[in-house]
């Protein structure tokens, strides 16, 4: 079964300063994965999502995820972080091959922004 | 476009009390599921229905039933709360497959204590 791995509960960073978010997929099948973003007291909000072709793939935001087959990875990067980005953001993925109904979430990174 | 709405959106039970979550989608989606996320677990599905008049198990269904009578609605219920029903309840939906080709839209979530 497939799981999702998300190494870091919460990651503070300064503001304007690079920020990765780590994520980690179980299976090496041919997957969808998928970056949600949850602001506070809303709920989840799909950010950016790989589905086949390119392997990096951009939100409107300015985050940028890249598919790494070799390393079942898909983290997410941002190269200057602003204090309207704090929120959790969750990892997921489901499977292209069975073409699951289900999606499996990671636990969730919170990302603080420091002043 | 009110999207995925979900009423109510706060509630204090009693252990032992019965209630009914609704949502309530206006996207024509055939895909609807129930989440609950709780501090450092993540999003685990309960249920999920792939179309009018069904219904399938999720990671966590037990404590839950659910009815999907209509197409735009999905009905989470809990016939005799627990207290470790207390959670954060999330309702989406999406066109297809979850997994597939296609964004989950999501509602603003439900806060749930039960006392």
């Amino acid at each position: 079964a497939q799981s999702v791995t998300q190494l870091d509960s919460q990651v503070p960073v300064f503001e304007e300063a690079p920020v990765e978010l780590r994520c980690n997929y179980s299976s090496s099948v041919s997957v969808y994965l998928f970056w949600y973003v949850q602001y506070p007291n809303q709920g989840l909000q799909l950010l950016l999502k790989y589905l086949s072709g390119s392997t990096l793939v951009k939100s409107i935001n300015g985050f940028e995820a890249e598919f790494n087959k070799s390393q079942t990875s898909f983290h997410l990067r941002k190269p200057s972080v602003h204090i309207s980005d704090t929120a959790e953001y969750f990892c997921a993925v489901s499977d292209r091959v069975n073409r699951d109904d289900k999606i499996i979430f990671g636990k969730g990174t919170r990302l603080h922004i420091l002043p | 476009n009110a999207g995925v709405t979900q009423t109510p959106k706060f509630r204090v039970l009693k252990t032992g009390q019965s209630m009914t979550l609704l949502c309530a989608q206006d996207m024509n989606h055939e895909y609807m599921y129930w989440y609950r996320q709780d501090p450092g677990m993540g999003l685990r599905l309960i249920h999920y229905s792939v179309g009018e008049g069904t219904t399938a198990k999720g990671e966590v269904p037990d404590g839950y039933n659910v009815s999907r009578l209509k197409k735009q609605n999905f009905l989470l219920g809990l016939e005799s709360a627990a207290p470790s029903q207390t959670s954060v309840y999330f309702c989406a939906s999406s066109l297809v497959t979850f997994g597939a080709n296609t964004e989950a839209f999501f509602g603003q979530g439900t806060r749930l204590t039960v006392v």
